[in-house]
């Protein structure tokens, strides 16, 4: 039973648009959510946080939003550029020193 | 290295065989984990150490896998008489504290 869940496992978007990526929980207890970026042969790449006592984390061209009562988050990337494509992994844990539980991936493809 | 090194990157085994995997985390990093990635999925939790000890080994799919970190730095995953289904990448991540956690590379292990 995924707790992490998303369930668009591709995306495409036109470079200089918006993506945006979705991630849905079913935890409760999660306190604090991830998004990993991941380059085929290569690890996880942190990318963004947040902690669940705020609804919004923005990091210049990436920003996270929080819905806790809709147990939802977001990430957006604007504008979109070529190297922005890669696989995005939202994830989550009960706090930051804790196991961290992902989702399955969304792969994003930028358009030229 | 600035980052977190695993070998080997690749590592083919026959059925039956017994493997390991190293991880060298950041210097310094006390907290270490192992996470198992199937093709197509998330990361999934293994086990987690904080320095040498092993707080956490719920994800451990059966008693044939087995981690040590003895130091508290360097770490060995041990996958005993090895299955067709323990093929997937390996990646261990480290972290210092109450941060985000760094991936190493992953080793895919494929099992014949």
């Amino acid at each position: 039973d995924q707790q992490v869940k998303q369930n668009s496992p591709s995306l495409s978007v036109q470079e200089g648009r918006i993506s945006i990526l979705n991630c849905d929980y079913t935890n409760s207890m999660f306190d604090y959510f991830l998004w990993y970026k991941k380059y085929p042969a290569e690890g996880p790449t942190f990318l963004i946080s947040i902690s669940s006592i705020k609804d919004k984390n923005e990091d210049g061209r990436f920003t996270v939003f929080l819905n806790k009562s809709a147990k939802h988050l977001s990430l957006h990337i604007v504008p979109s550029q070529p190297g922005d494509s890669a696989v995005y992994f939202c994830a989550a844990s009960a706090s930051r020193d804790d196991k961290i539980i992902f989702g399955k991936g969304t792969r994003l493809h930028i358009l030229p | 290295g600035a980052g977190v090194s695993q070998s080997p990157r690749y590592k083919v085994a026959k059925r039956g065989q017994d493997v390991a995997l190293r991880c060298d985390p950041i210097s310094g990093h006390v907290s270490l984990f192992w996470y198992q990635q199937a093709l197509g999925q998330g990361p999934e939790f293994l086990t987690y150490f904080q320095n040498e000890a092993q707080l956490d080994k719920s994800g451990l799919p059966s008693d044939r896998f087995f981690a040590e970190r003895p130091e508290g730095s360097v770490s060995t995953l041990k996958i005993q008489r090895t299955q067709q289904e323990d093929s997937a990448v390996y990646l261990c991540a480290s972290s210092f504290g109450y941060n985000e956690q760094f991936f190493g590379p992953g080793t895919r292990l494929t099992v014949l």
